[in-house]
């Protein structure tokens, strides 16, 4: 299976900033997603991060808020921006390797005061 | 309409009992596949099992063991003599062919408190 590390593990953050997460994979994937978890909830897909082109958002995720870069197959970036307490969540990118089996990075835990 | 029902929210059982953890799930699509995934306190994600909707066996890896019924669109998973270790919260996840099979949707999770 893929291993796959996130940067960084755990930050605090003031409102009204960004932060960028980091997600390496240690092959080449074709499919690279990133996932919320708010405190004691169940994830939920923000999107899809294509490599080459824009990435692909979920319903009540917008760009703005939350850009994706995937310059290569082993590598994405998620910024959150502009951040307030209700973005406190854990943040992971996952990646599929085949046969569909999704793979998840340890998760990055964003608390914004 | 949510697609994947985890019915209990958090379950406790002592050491060596054995403990079922439920899932439902519902799809308009043929094919699919079901997951379950353990997310230990550290807060990753483990992939415990995949199930192709056209498998229907069930499956037995060491402790663990799963029963998939398409006549229930049910996806239980048990775990036998359970162990401190395996205090978690469990998710069961679907993924669907108009998806591509790449957008995973996954149920609230049951968390599992196992005491010694």
């Amino acid at each position: 299976s893929a291993v796959i590390s996130q940067k960084p593990s755990r930050d605090i953050c003031q409102r009204g900033t960004s932060l960028t997460i980091q997600c390496q994979v240690d092959s080449q994937v074709t499919m690279m997603f990133w996932y919320r978890q708010q405190p004691g909830q169940s994830l939920t897909l923000i999107a899809t991060a294509n490599q080459g082109s824009e990435a692909t958002y979920e319903s009540g995720f917008v760009i703005d808020k939350f850009p994706i870069s995937r310059p290569n197959l082993t590598f994405s970036t998620l910024t959150v921006s502009n951040m307030s307490p209700e973005d406190s969540s854990i943040y992971l990118c996952s990646a599929i390797q085949s046969p569909y089996e999704q793979y998840f990075g340890p998760g990055t835990r964003l608390t914004v005061t | 309409a949510q697609k994947v029902t985890q019915a209990q929210t958090e379950i406790s059982v002592v050491e060596k009992e054995d403990v079922t953890l439920d899932c439902v799930y519902e799809t308009r699509d043929t094919t699919y596949y079901l997951f379950w995934y353990k997310q230990p306190p550290s807060g990753e994600l483990v992939f415990l099992i995949r199930r192709n909707s056209f498998d229907e066996q069930n499956e037995i890896s060491g402790r663990y063991s799963w029963n998939f019924q398409k006549s229930t669109s049910s996806f239980n998973f048990t775990i036998t003599a359970s162990q401190v270790v395996d205090s978690a919260v469990y998710f069961c996840a679907l993924s669907e062919a108009q998806s591509g099979y790449s957008t995973l949707t996954f149920g609230k999770g049951t968390m599992l408190l196992v005491s010694p």
